[in-house]
């Protein structure tokens, strides 16, 4: 079975642009985290989603954060304007089921390197 | 407060030693534990998680972790580490009640000697 996909893998851009990193979570899998990873702050998870809809965004940085998930397969995280202190390794994950235990392990995808010029 | 302490920020081990990797929480009650493992370029792996009953689990790769519930510990050992496993090592911690709250440690990088 695929595991999460992430695309882009790596994301190089100058402050200022918009940024938009996709995630396709596992078939069958209900909720879907948005994390960021930097050295100073370890993994930081941004927002998640039960069934599409977004029930905790308290780890999104700045309103220049935004993320969405139209549909069950596919979720966006978008950042506009970007600045240099974005620069991060962003990961998606997803797990069976809806967030009502915290047995479920999550799968991650292998992230998207962003690098803010 | 919960949190998840990995006291060894970088451990390097011989090829073919034996390995143990720390992490110690603070939480109400007894959480939901994992290890995970991330190599470079790549996302995390769950390496084997502690939801109840024998307090030592077996894992992928030869890994094991023993939850010990007075010291508040949940160790990672191998007896005899290969080459591939230099990586970071990530003990988290999870309530009952909701995966999202999960806590990561802040990581445990493992250089394997030759």
């Amino acid at each position: 079975d695929a595991g999460v996909i992430q695309s882009p893998r790596h994301e190089v851009t100058e402050m200022g642009q918009e940024v938009t990193l996709r995630c396709k979570p596992i078939s069958g899998h209900n909720s879907l985290f948005w994390y960021r990873q930097t050295m100073m702050r370890g993994l930081e998870l941004l927002i998640y989603f039960n069934n599409n809809v977004p029930i905790d965004d308290s780890g999104m940085p700045e309103d220049r954060f935004s993320a969405k998930m139209p549909n069950a397969s596919f979720s966006t995280l978008k950042i506009q304007p970007s600045e240099p202190r974005d620069s991060a390794v962003y990961f998606c994950a997803s797990i069976i089921g809806t967030d009502n235990g915290g047995n479920q392990p999550q799968h991650f995808g292998d992230g998207t390197r962003l690098s803010i010029l | 407060a919960q949190s998840v302490t990995q006291p060894d920020i970088h451990i390097t081990v011989s090829e073919g030693a034996s390995l143990e990797l720390r992490c110690n929480y603070s939480y109400g009650a007894t959480p939901y534990l994992f290890w995970y493992v991330q190599s470079p370029g790549q996302g995390l792996q769950l390496l084997l998680k502690y939801f109840s009953g024998d307090t030592l689990v077996q894992g992928i790769k030869g890994f094991e972790a023993e939850f010990k519930r007075s010291q508040s510990s949940f160790n990672l050992r191998k007896p005899s580490v290969h080459w591939s496993d230099a990586a970071e090592y990530f003990c988290a911690v999870a309530p009952y009640s909701s995966a999202s709250k999960i806590i990561f440690g802040s990581g445990t990088r493992l250089s394997i000697r030759p």
